[in-house]
């Protein structure tokens, strides 16, 4: 099973800064990785599929980088709807298998 | 635009089978490329993927979860369901349905429902 870490647990940002979100694969994913947001009290939303592909509709301040078993989700210039959890999630091995990391929590400073 | 909604009890006693359905809306389950998913969440939590299914009716579950777990679909109503059985307090959590686009390129849960909280208590 590869296990998905994500650090750190809480991110605290001020609006207008840069944030930076990892996400560590147990085993090599290739690029095969998403990126959630979930807003309290809402369902997850997709951002981020093949690492660095933005879904649509997904402002350009959002990016994706990384391979194999390292991974960041950059926002450059945190708007305040960003505030929210983002989970990252490998398909490498799919099917069978999907994995979830535990989450970052992006808080206000 | 594509729609999903979860139906189901809100409370289920320990021991019992929780049941589940997803309704499909503004699209075919049968069109190919895409499964249909369960995600749970429990209070505070992260994110634990359950088991998907094809409108064929192929299933891939969740190792940790497989011999509770059964999914299955109804093409004709546009619907899939999930059971899972012997519930505890731990199974407790706000389950989501979702639609996962795969081609040989990328896998992606692009549509989600809004979720619908089980508590698991006598």
């Amino acid at each position: 099973e590869i296990v998905m870490t994500q650090s750190p647990a809480t991110l605290s940002v001020s609006p207008g800064e840069r944030a930076t979100l990892s996400c560590r694969a147990s085993q090599s994913v290739s690029s095969n990785l998403a990126w959630y947001q979930q807003r309290p009290g809402q369902a997850p939303r997709l951002l981020i599929y093949g690492a660095s592909t933005r879904a649509t509709g997904i402002p350009a301040r959002f990016s994706g980088s990384g391979s194999g078993t390292e991974f960041t989700l950059t926002i450059s210039s945190l708007q305040s709807e960003d505030f929210a959890v983002y989970y990252c999630q490998q398909y490498n091995n799919w099917p069978p298998a999907l994995t979830f990391g535990g989450g970052t929590k992006v808080e206000t400073k | 635009q594509l729609q999903l909604q979860e139906s189901g009890p809100g409370l289920v006693k320990p021991s019992e089978t929780l049941s589940l359905t997803c309704t499909v809306s503004g699209g075919s389950i049968s069109s190919s490329s895409y499964y249909w998913g369960w995600i749970r969440q429990p209070p505070g939590k992260g994110l634990e993927w359950i088991g998907s299914i094809y409108y064929s009716g192929t299933t891939y579950y969740n190792s940790s979860l497989k011999s509770r777990v059964t999914l299955s679909v109804d093409t004709s109503k546009n619907q899939f369901s999930l059971k899972l059985t012997s519930v505890t307090a731990a199974d407790t959590a706000v389950y989501y349905c979702a639609r996962l686009y795969s081609d040989s390129w990328t896998t992606k849960f692009d549509y989600w429902g809004q979720g619908t909280l089980v508590t698991v208590s006598s």
